[in-house]
């Protein structure tokens, strides 16, 4: 399966800042995935936005979608030391395989 | 209970060994996966079960053996692995196929030697 590609590849922001993350897919999708990876450890899923919605919230947390662009972003506003790992994001077929993105790193200085 | 659950948490084994992974999940899920993540890499689909049944496998070589005993239970053996198997392998689950949020394990770290 062809991964897609997340922008950029590592960020690096001082506490309280906004990051925004960039991801470009292949596939046609029925729905975007973004999960958080700590260092070693296993994935956590974020939040899912399907195919027919734009954007969508969660918490500090805002994504959007543009299908035609086959694009999408992941926005976490006032950033937190915590929010340090990488996040991936994931193309759902609608059936049960999930295409992973290669992944940003985000550092978040306190 | 939220949780998926890998043991052994690291695991170091000789290329002539026999080892298992294990998984396990209480939520209730009918769909159980097994990933392979290399350092700084995305994770890698190996297998799918759905409703016990391996319904996909990403072509993983048969030094892998997958096995699901019952719905909450899913185990990875393994048998004359190689050196560029040493990886992280995750275990994670959903609801069902259709594409849903999938439950990750915290993994577990394997080294062959």
């Amino acid at each position: 399966s062809q991964q897609g590609e997340e922008d950029p590849q590592a960020l690096s922001i001082q506490e309280g800042e906004n990051a925004t993350m960039n991801c470009s897919y292949k596939t046609s999708i029925n729905n975007l995935q973004w999960y958080r990876q700590n260092s070693g450890r296993g994935l956590v899923h974020l939040i899912l936005i399907r195919s027919n919605e734009r954007e969508k919230h969660s918490g500090r947390l805002r994504v959007t979608l543009d299908t035609s662009k086959k694009s999408s972003s992941l926005l976490i506003t006032a950033s937190r030391a915590a929010d340090t790992a990488s996040y991936f994001c994931a193309e759902g077929s609608g059936y049960s395989t999930l295409t992973f993105g290669k992944g940003t790193m985000l550092l978040v200085s306190p | 209970d939220t949780e998926v659950t890998q043991t052994p948490k690291h695991l170091v084994m000789g290329m002539t060994n026999k080892k298992s992974l294990k998984c396990e999940q209480h939520m209730g899920h009918r769909a159980m996966y097994w990933y392979k993540q290399k350092a700084k890499k995305p994770p890698e689909l190996m297998f799918v079960y759905s409703y016990e049944k391996l319904s996909i496998n990403e072509s993983v070589p048969s030094r892998f053996s997958p096995e699901c005993p019952n719905s909450s239970l899913l185990n990875l053996h393994l048998h004359a692995l190689q050196p560029e198997d040493s990886a992280l392998y995750l275990c994670a689950s959903s609801q069902d196929t259709t594409g849903n949020e999938q439950f990750f394990g915290p993994g577990t770290r394997l080294t062959v030697l």
